[in-house]
């Protein structure tokens, strides 16, 4: 069955430091699309960054990217220089891609981040 | 350009009512989405719609929960009987046609239900 891990419920990080977001997976299918979102106070999903599970290279979006390791089924987020604008929820995400699939997105618990400045 | 919206943004309603949340997908989109987020919890998904084909209903948690989708556009999901552990912020998303797995869920900003 699929399934997705977050073992942090909550994060906290200096502001302007690194911080990574922990994110386990699995699933029996090969093709697999990897999502992360954040969810701030006011309650908006907003999508952050996207993962193929047929990528070579490790997905990157402006400040975020996603440290990809196949083997380990793990999928963790980086946030670079940290903001004050990134405390939030964050959750991770996994959606199957097989031709008759729905493509919904299984949702793990989320990790509460909060930015010291 | 507008996003996905839902109405209304919250409602409370007695345990034993039947209420109707609706949803507006962004315009082009072919897919569907509803999920359900209870208190501190994860999205759960409920149902997909895509186009004409049947709807993905896999996740609907009880007979007492239904949705349905007109013109394949505004989507409206009905929950009788309430009860207080249906009470959640449900969450309704839409994006291009699912074709690839890539393509990004735009989500609403979610109808706040609170049964008592």
């Amino acid at each position: 069955a699929q399934k997705i891990t977050q073992t942090q419920p909550g994060m906290f990080v200096q502001e302007k430091e690194a911080v990574t977001l922990d994110c386990t997976y699995d699933t029996s299918d090969p093709s697999y699309g990897l999502f992360w979102y954040k969810q701030p106070s006011s309650g908006e999903m907003i999508f952050l960054i996207y993962q193929g599970s047929y990528d070579q290279q490790n997905a990157t979006e402006g400040r975020y990217s996603l440290n990809f390791q196949k083997a380990r089924k793990s999928a963790n987020l980086v946030i670079s220089a940290s903001q004050l604008g990134d405390s939030a929820m964050y959750f991770c995400a996994m959606r199957e891609g097989g031709l008759d699939s729905s493509y919904k997105l299984i949702f793990g618990s989320g990790t509460r981040l909060l930015v010291r400045p | 350009g507008a996003g996905v919206s839902q109405s209304p943004s919250n409602k409370v309603t007695e345990k034993g009512k039947d209420v109707e949340l609706r949803c507006d997908p962004i315009s082009g989109h072919t897919a569907l989405y509803w999920y359900r987020q209870s208190l501190g919890q994860g999205l759960e998904f409920l149902i997909y719609f895509q186009g004409n084909s049947a709807p993905d209903k896999s996740g609907l948690p009880s007979d007492r929960f239904s949705a349905e989708r007109t013109g394949g556009s505004v989507s409206t999901l009905t929950i009788q009987r309430t009860q207080q552990e249906d009470s959640a912020v449900y969450l309704c998303a839409s994006s291009f046609q699912p074709i690839k797995s890539s393509y990004e869920q735009y989500f609403g900003p979610g109808t706040r239900l609170t049964v008592t």
